[in-house]
């Protein structure tokens, strides 16, 4: 079963727009990582945020993460037809990590 | 360093058959997993090894065995592939992130 949940399913936007896609989780985390998958690619990390802070920022990238809600978002900003993917939030502890389904970012030049 | 690769790329099986997927790691970490991505899915995980010489069931594990040959390599092996099978089957292996290998393209006729 999937811990992570990403929203929307689907984001089309234009370039030079902000995309924001949002994950939610049901236990409790120590991390919540944001990766990025390019069609036919594997996985690429992105940022990791861990469960005691509230904002992360790399580049264009903020990550936001409310633990009280179960909730992180990704926002990216300025965006490029380059950050055309699949993005997935991961959650896990020790040795496993668990994706959610994705979000799939499509930036229209 | 080449990171986390993955043979063969494409493959093409007939039901029943048999095949072993390799995967291998020059980043001196102990943890290695093998994940299965189909549409609408997201990733699941089939197994894991924490460390050389140990190996647990994730989410997926039927069908498949998996061996921790030494610490770089985590075979995934198929031995009567069913069609249901047929994804896109990713090696990772992780410190704090997960870093995926270019993937195995599976099909089962």
């Amino acid at each position: 079963s999937q811990q992570g949940e990403e929203d929307p399913q689907a984001l089309s936007i234009q370039e030079g727009e902000n995309a924001t896609m949002n994950c939610s989780y049901k236990t409790s985390i120590n991390n919540l990582q944001w990766y990025r998958q390019n069609s036919g690619r594997g996985l690429v990390h992105l940022i990791l945020i861990r469960s005691n802070e509230r904002e992360k920022h790399s580049g264009r990238l903020r990550v936001t993460l409310d633990t009280s809600k179960k909730s992180s978002s990704l926002l990216i900003t300025a965006s490029r037809a380059a950050d055309t993917a699949s993005y997935f939030c991961a959650t896990g502890s020790n040795y496993k990590l668990t994706f959610g389904k994705g979000t799939l970012l499509t930036v229209n030049p | 360093n080449a990171g986390v690769t993955q043979t063969p790329k494409f493959q093409v099986l007939k039901t029943g058959q048999s095949m072993t997927l390799q995967c291998a790691q020059d980043m001196n970490h102990n943890s290695m997993y093998w994940y299965r991505q189909d549409p609408g899915m997201g990733l699941r995980l089939i197994y894991y090894s924490a460390s050389e010489g140990t190996t647990d069931k994730g989410e997926v594990p039927n069908g498949y065995n998996v061996s921790r040959l030494n610490k770089r390599e985590f075979s995934l092996r198929l031995e009567s592939a069913a069609p249901s099978q047929t994804s896109v089957y990713f090696c990772a292996t992780r410190s704090y992130e997960q870093y995926f290998g270019p993937g195995t393209r599976l099909t089962v006729t």
